[in-house]
């Protein structure tokens, strides 16, 4: 058990829907990341927030968006879903976002979404 | 931007034979590498890590990788596998300086025991 929580672990929706994924960081953990695997992208990072900032960018589309609250759970929020967008979502956390962070990322166990 | 190519999709290897997965990385400086493992169902674990100094990096589960500079390389290794051993594995690369955003990760080589 990695110590970080993500709900719900299996989606299934429609295309044109919203949904929104729930991740809850180890505790002490500032930093939330997510990432999405899909079989033909493999595991892309998406986002990086930080303390409730976002930090870093990565190959997140503009129909999606995440925001970290002040309890430092974050959430992803996919909307106009198209079949596409089916994958594994997965968060991952760490104790900062500078330097002295060792690098481990610790995974949740992933959210599956299937846009129908 | 770094990237990396883990050139293998699927290996098969009998149990208690050895293994070694193979991964390449692209980065202007030394980077920070990382072999993560997925069982199915679940989500990445750590299995080790490289930042500096000794070249041999030991990790859980009896893993080992090696940090080649002159070949780009960071494979991993173990002298005999496991069933519970069956798996994907993931190498990632992190560029010093960014407090490990963006990790860029392989595309996963898929590990089969067979008995």
């Amino acid at each position: 058990d990695s110590g970080v929580t993500q709900t719900p672990k299996h989606l299934i929706t429609a295309t044109g829907q919203r949904v929104t994924l729930r991740c809850s960081p180890r505790s002490g953990d500032l930093s939330v990341y997510w990432y999405q695997q899909s079989l033909d992208q493999g595991l892309q990072f998406l986002i990086q927030y930080y303390n409730g900032e976002e930090r870093a960018k990565g190959n997140i589309l503009e129909r999606f968006s995440a925001q970290q609250f002040p309890d430092l759970h974050s959430e992803l929020n996919l909307s106009s879903l198209e079949l596409g967008d089916s994958a594994l979502y997965f968060c991952a956390s760490s104790t900062s976002a500078g330097t002295g962070n060792t690098g481990e990322l610790f995974f949740g166990e992933g959210s599956r979404l299937t846009v129908l | 931007a770094q990237s990396v190519t883990q050139p293998d999709i699927h290996i098969t290897v009998s149990e208690g034979a050895s293994l070694e997965l193979r991964c390449n990385y692209s980065y202007g400086a030394t980077p920070y590498l990382f072999w993560y493992v997925q069982s199915p169902g679940q989500g990445l674990q750590l299995l080790l890590k490289y930042f500096s100094g000794d070249t041999l990096v030991q990790g859980i589960k009896g893993f080992e990788a090696e940090f080649k500079r002159s070949q780009s390389s960071f494979n991993l290794r173990k002298p005999s596998v496991h069933w519970s051993d069956a798996a994907e594995y993931f190498c990632a690369v992190g560029a010093r300086g960014t407090g490990f955003q963006k990790l860029v990760f392989g595309t996963g080589t898929r590990l089969l025991v067979s008995p």
